[in-house]
């Protein structure tokens, strides 16, 4: 059974474009949920999703992010018109009930 | 405002030495709490969970004890490895809104030398 697998691993754009952050769950998991790291911070909530449902959008900007979980493929996290504090580690973790599985991040630099 | 605040910052031990991990915690409604090990580069991966009644879980050389009167844990690592070198996060999750909200610590930078 994969863990969670998220790619890219890096991903480098410049202020202005677009970023997209794809998490694939673990099999048979069906909530998923996305985090940013800043340097020398702690993982902060950004969104929870279920299968083609936000649940809880919370702690995401209302400008610029969006993401997604549809029927079929991956959960997508999209940042618009990037600037450089969005320069960060994203991390998608996913479950089916309680305990969440982390997967390794996309580092996301923005020049 | 529900926070997780862990210390030190960063610790630096030698090989074979023990060391202590804190966190002090105001979250509620409180779920349980779980230490993660976050090596460079990567996700967090599960140590140890604890809920409400709890006091104490070990895992190998981590033991992790809850104090839920005084909103307090510690995760103790025993004979550290090099391998232990890593960032340790305490998470409290809270049951908010219909699902279990995971509330991060900062985390503790440990570096073991040899």
């Amino acid at each position: 059974n994969a863990g969670v697998m998220q790619n890219p691993r890096h991903l480098v754009r410049r202020r202005g474009q677009e970023a997209r952050l794809r998490c694939s769950p673990m099999k048979g998991h069906s909530h998923v949920y996305w985090y940013r790291q800043l340097p020398e911070e702690g993982l902060k909530f950004m969104v929870y999703l279920q299968k083609e449902n936000i649940i809880d959008e919370s702690g995401m900007p209302k400008e610029r992010f969006s993401a997604e979980f549809p029927k079929e493929g991956p959960s997508i996290l999209r940042i618009q018109q990037v600037v450089r504090g969005d320069s960060a580690a994203y991390f998608c973790a996913s479950s089916q009930e309680d305990t969440q599985y982390f997967g390794p991040g996309t580092r996301l630099t923005v020049l | 405002k529900n926070q997780v605040e862990q210390s030190p910052q960063s610790l630096i031990i030698l090989e074979g030495k023990n060391c202590t991990l804190q966190c002090n915690y105001t979250v509620s409604p409180f779920s349980n709490l779980r230490w993660y090990k976050q090596d460079t580069g990567r996700g967090p991966v599960s140590l140890t969970i604890m809920t409400f009644s709890e006091n104490t879980k070990s895992n190998g050389r981590y033991t992790a004890t809850l104090d839920a009167d005084t909103k307090q844990s510690s995760l103790h690592i025993t004979a550290s490895q090099l391998s232990d070198s890593a960032s340790y996060i305490c998470v409290v999750s809270s049951f908010s809104g219909g699902y279990n909200k995971l509330i991060f610590g900062a985390g503790t930078r440990l570096a073991v030398h040899p």
